[in-house]
């Protein structure tokens, strides 16, 4: 059974029209993360949560804002979004952080802006 | 700046063949992991080490990761088209929070 769910899987959006990627997990993980991997290259950290504290990457675009109501889930808003913007998101979640801590992948949400 | 550097970037192998993808860190590693990812899906966990001189296998696909903990490999033997497929190395670091970098990626193409 998936274990960290990413929803949707395919969405397309218009320029500069708000949308929000959802991601659960049932591992009752503490640290959850959201990644932007563009084509061709790897998979760049945007920020996480550790339970409730939100972690923003230096150079994560204040386009990008994201929210964890609950311990399950966690969503990724973009609220202006460009054509740069098209990617693949993935979230992540692991038990605890940095070393030593796998962490578990969704399937992606693969965003395409037009 | 790039903790983790892959090499080769993209490889293209006949079937059978045995191939090996290496993972360089600028610093010392405190967990290493392998993922493979199909085009347009998420990351699945392949394998993690942790210590110095480690070395796993599942089926025919061997990591290691060297005694200085700088260095990691990833050896396929006797390649099928199901290897095929982006490999990324992942780590994560002593004092750098709850930060996970990865590698570039390595594109591995298996010819029928």
């Amino acid at each position: 059974d998936a274990m960290v769910i990413q929803n949707p899987r395919y969405q397309v959006t218009q320029f500069g029209k708000p949308v929000t990627l959802s991601c659960s997990q049932t591992l009752n993980h503490n640290v959850m993360y959201w990644y932007q991997q563009k084509s061709s290259q790897a998979p760049k950290l945007l920020f996480h949560y550790y339970d409730k504290d939100f972690n923003n990457e230096a150079d994560t675009p204040d386009n990008f804002q994201s929210r964890r109501p609950n311990t399950s889930f966690c969503f990724l808003d973009i609220r202006s979004p460009g054509l740069g913007d098209t990617a693949m998101y993935l979230c992540a979640t692991s038990r605890d952080a940095g070393m030593n801590t796998e962490a578990f992948f969704g399937q992606g949400t693969r965003l395409t802006v037009v | 700046s790039q903790e983790l550097e892959q090499s080769p970037q993209s490889l293209i192998v006949q079937e059978g063949k045995n191939l090996t993808i290496n993972c360089t860190s600028s610093k010392t590693l405190y967990g290493l992991y392998w993922y493979k990812q199909k085009y347009g899906e998420g990351l699945i966990f392949l394998m993690m080490l942790q210590k110095g001189g480690e070395e796993k296998s599942h089926e025919k696909i061997t990591a290691k990761l060297d005694e200085k903990k700088q260095q990691s490999s990833l050896h396929i033997t006797a390649s099928q088209p199901s290897h095929a497929g982006i490999y990324l190395c992942g780590a994560a670091y002593l004092n750098t929070g709850n930060q996970f970098y990865f590698g570039t990626g390595t594109s591995l193409t298996v010819i029928p």
